[in-house]
């Protein structure tokens, strides 16, 4: 099974509305990122959550990570069209100095004008 | 903030053929690079940690032999397919991780290859 599971696995929304992404894990994470992707490109970072109950925003989009460490959110409020591509959640199972990131499959947004 | 760039974007090759695909952190200084591959529509897979000066650490059920990872400095990773086939196909991207500091991976802009 998934270790990471993200949803929705894609979203369709109107120019200014807010929405949600989630990303759950089965087990306890030393991290979770927020990264975005365009297709067919490379990741862009977004954001970097380690402490339960963290919460950091940039611009319009906000992201949290429970207290338990097992689940983030990742909000965007007033989306634009220059919100729309891929959204990937990567987390750090390991908590070691050499960490890999295993990724969720991924959020396709889209953003109607 | 961290450049990685990734060099080529794009290449196609015939099968049988072998293409290196070059991974470097062009602003900081990075003792592990990772590399993944991207399936149509589906999410990143690991393939391996590439550590400078020492053997790359594979996934499970990837080929060391298909795949030659050599990370010959702190700024450059090389990920070379060997005798490439149709179904090596896909988008190959690496990352870095700054020797200092409690960062992020920074990820490249990826490579699409096909093989014909």
């Amino acid at each position: 099974s998934q270790e990471l599971e993200q949803s929705p696995q894609s979203l369709i929304v109107q120019e200014g509305k807010n929405l949600t992404i989630n990303c759950t894990s089965s087990k306890t994470l030393y991290g979770l990122y927020w990264y975005k992707q365009k297709y067919g490109e490379g990741l862009i970072f977004l954001m970097m959550l380690q402490k339960g109950g963290e919460e950091k925003s940039h611009e319009k989009i906000t992201a949290k990570l429970d207290e338990k460490k097992q689940q983030s959110s990742l909000h965007i409020t007033a989306s634009q069209p220059s919100h729309a591509g891929i959204y990937l959640c990567g987390a750090d199972f390991g908590g070691g100095s050499n960490y890999k990131l295993t990724f969720g499959k991924g959020t396709l947004l889209t953003v109607n004008p | 903030g961290a450049v990685v760039s990734q060099h080529p974007s794009w290449v196609i090759c015939k099968s049988g053929t072998s293409v290196k695909i070059e991974c470097r952190s062009l602003d900081f200084q990075a003792t592990t690079m990772f590399w993944y591959r991207q399936f149509p529509k589906q999410s990143l897979m690991l393939m391996a940690t590439s550590n400078e000066g020492s053997k790359a650490t594979y996934e499970q059920g990837v080929e060391k032999d298909k795949f030659l990872i050599n990370h010959a400095s702190l700024t450059l990773s090389t990920l070379t397919v060997t005798s490439a086939h149709p179904e090596d196909s896909s988008f190959y991207i690496c990352s870095a991780r700054s020797i200092n500091g409690n960062s992020p991976l920074h990820f490249g802009n990826g490579t699409r290859l096909t093989v014909t």
